[in-house]
């Protein structure tokens, strides 16, 4: 069946650096994916989405890459904060008429070190 | 301020007692989704709404059911609820099926015992 997974439960970055959270689908038809910070005790917040014409889009501090060829997504977030700690998520959609199906990854729990 | 709203935050019930989760947003947002969260699993989709009287099966709809008589709100129900739908649960939003310009907003989640 179609999926979308994450190729590390947990990453921990220091402070300062850059931090780079994979996501790998398998659904070549998926039309725009999403990336989500989930913080202890909240619900999902929306970070940054990209549209499946693109291979690139910048928001804050945040980079989101796809590469279709590979089916790969990845979040890149520049000087990594301790506020970034959280567990981020990628989800997939996919629209077929009136049909859509959304698809979200288990999430990837980034931890900043001091 | 924009919002979805879910009440209860925490709800412990007995196996068989009929509850409603609500859900409210201040939006007009059209697209209303519900989701549970279980460790390993991420979040999976359990009934959605494209509008007002407008609502579909998710990925697991069994055990659950809503109604969408209003914009606002989006109720989800379990008729008889079982421990295997002890869960943290989350209602979305959208402006439209796509996501809108910010993606879907996220209430601030249900946890949810079934003993």
């Amino acid at each position: 069946g179609e999926s979308v997974g994450l190729h590390l439960p947990t990453l921990s970055v220091q402070e300062g650096d850059n931090s780079i959270i994979n996501c790998a689908y398998s659904n070549s038809a998926s039309d725009y994916f999403i990336w989500y910070k989930q913080e202890s005790g909240k619900g999902p917040q929306f970070i940054i989405d990209i549209r499946s014409n693109m291979d690139k889009r910048q928001g804050q501090r945040v980079t989101v890459l796809l590469n279709k060829t590979v089916k790969h997504l990845s979040l890149q977030i520049a000087a990594t904060q301790p506020g970034d700690s959280a567990v981020y998520f990628c989800a997939e959609i996919t629209f077929s008429g009136s049909a859509r199906q959304l698809t979200f990854g288990s999430g990837t729990q980034l931890t900043v070190l001091p | 301020e924009a919002q979805v709203t879910q009440n209860p935050r925490y709800l412990i019930t007995v196996t068989g007692k009929k509850l409603t989760v609500t859900c409210s947003q201040n939006m007009n947002h059209e697209y209303m989704s519900w989701y549970r969260q279980d460790p390993g699993l991420g979040l999976r989709q359990i009934y959605y709404s494209m509008n007002v009287e407008v609502t579909d099966k998710g990925d697991v709809p069994e055990g659950y059911k809503v109604s969408r008589k209003e914009k606002r709100n989006f109720p989800l129900i379990l008729e008889s609820p079982s421990p295997n739908q002890t869960s943290l649960y989350f209602c979305a939003s959208s402006l439209s099926e796509q996501g809108g310009l910010n993606g879907y907003t996220f209430g601030s989640g249900t946890r949810l015992t079934v003993v």
